[in-house]
C-alpha cells in the first residue's frame, strides 16, 4: 500500500459526459502528479501540482484540467468525454520529485 | 524532451534464470533515470533510481541497474528471477527541468516455472 488513494476504482459513462476523478496523496507529500495510460499511448505524465499551484503540463488535453486543494488532495476533471479517453487514470504524490509513489489508479470506460 | 526507449516488449524467461530488461534515453537530457513495476491491476512501484554517483545501482527485491553514459543506457537486471517477479516493468526519465517523468513503452517480464 502506497498511502496513496484514489476514487472511485472504476468509471463507466457516455460520450460527451463529464467525470471528476479524485486523489488523496501520501499524508505531508505536498506535490501530485497525475498520469494516463491506455494501450495507445503509454503511460503519460499529464499535470503536476505542488501545493496547490499548478508546475508543468505534459499531453494533457484542453477539455481535461485539475487542481489542489489546500488540503493537498486533487482532482482531474476530464469533459466532453471520448472513447479515446477510456484509460487507466494514476496519480502519484511525493516530498521530493526523485520518488513518487503512485496509486492503484481509477479506470475509465468511456462507451 | 527526454525519451526513454525499452527494447523489449516482452521477455519470457525461466525461474530462477538471470534477466536484463533494457532501457536506452536521448542523450540530449538530464540523466536521473528511474525504474517502475507494474503488477497486475496495481499501480506502479519504485525498484530503483540513479541520480548521481556510482553507475550501480541497487533497487528493491534484489533488482539492480547500471547507468551507462556513454551508450546511453540504463538497463536492469537480476540474477535469478522468481515467478512473483511477473509484471510489467517501466523505465523512466526526467523531462529536463520539468519535474515530469517520461516512460518508454514498458517490458513484460514472464517468468515461467
Amino acid at each position: 500500500d502506497s498511502g496513496v488513494t484514489q476514487t472511485p476504482k472504476h468509471l463507466i459513462t457516455a460520450t460527451g459526459q463529464r467525470v471528476t476523478l479524485r486523489c488523496s496523496p501520501r499524508s505531508g507529500d505536498l506535490s501530485v502528479y497525475w498520469y494516463q495510460q491506455s494501450l495507445d499511448q503509454g503511460l503519460q505524465f499529464l499535470i503536476h501540482y505542488y501545493n496547490g499551484e499548478e508546475r508543468a503540463k505534459g499531453n494533457i488535453l484542453e477539455r481535461f484540467s485539475a487542481q489542489q486543494f489546500p488540503d493537498l488532495h486533487s482532482e482531474l476533471n476530464l469533459s466532453s468525454l471520448e472513447l479515446g479517453d477510456s484509460a487507466l487514470y494514476f496519480c502519484a504524490s511525493s516530498a521530493t520529485f526523485y520518488e513518487q509513489y503512485f496509486g492503484p489508479g481509477t479506470r475509465l470506460t468511456v462507451t | 524532451a527526454q525519451s526513454v526507449t525499452q527494447l523489449d516488449s516482452q521477455v519470457p524467461v525461466f525461474e530462477e534464470a538471470p534477466v536484463e530488461l533494457r532501457c536506452n534515453y536521448s542523450s540530449s537530457v538530464s540523466v536521473y533515470l528511474f525504474w517502475y513495476v507494474q503488477y497486475p491491476n496495481q499501480g506502479l512501484q519504485l525498484l530503483l533510481k540513479y541520480l548521481s554517483g556510482s553507475t550501480l545501482v541497487k533497487g528493491i527485491n534484489g533488482f539492480e541497474a547500471e547507468f551507462n553514459k556513454s551508450q546511453t543506457s540504463f538497463h536492469l537486471r537480476k540474477p535469478s528471477v522468481h515467478i512473483s517477479d511477473t509484471a510489467e516493468y517501466f523505465c523512466a526519465g526526467e523531462d529536463t527541468g520539468r519535474r515530469a517523468l517520461t516512460f518508454g513503452s514498458g517490458t513484460r517480464l514472464q517468468v515461467q516455472p
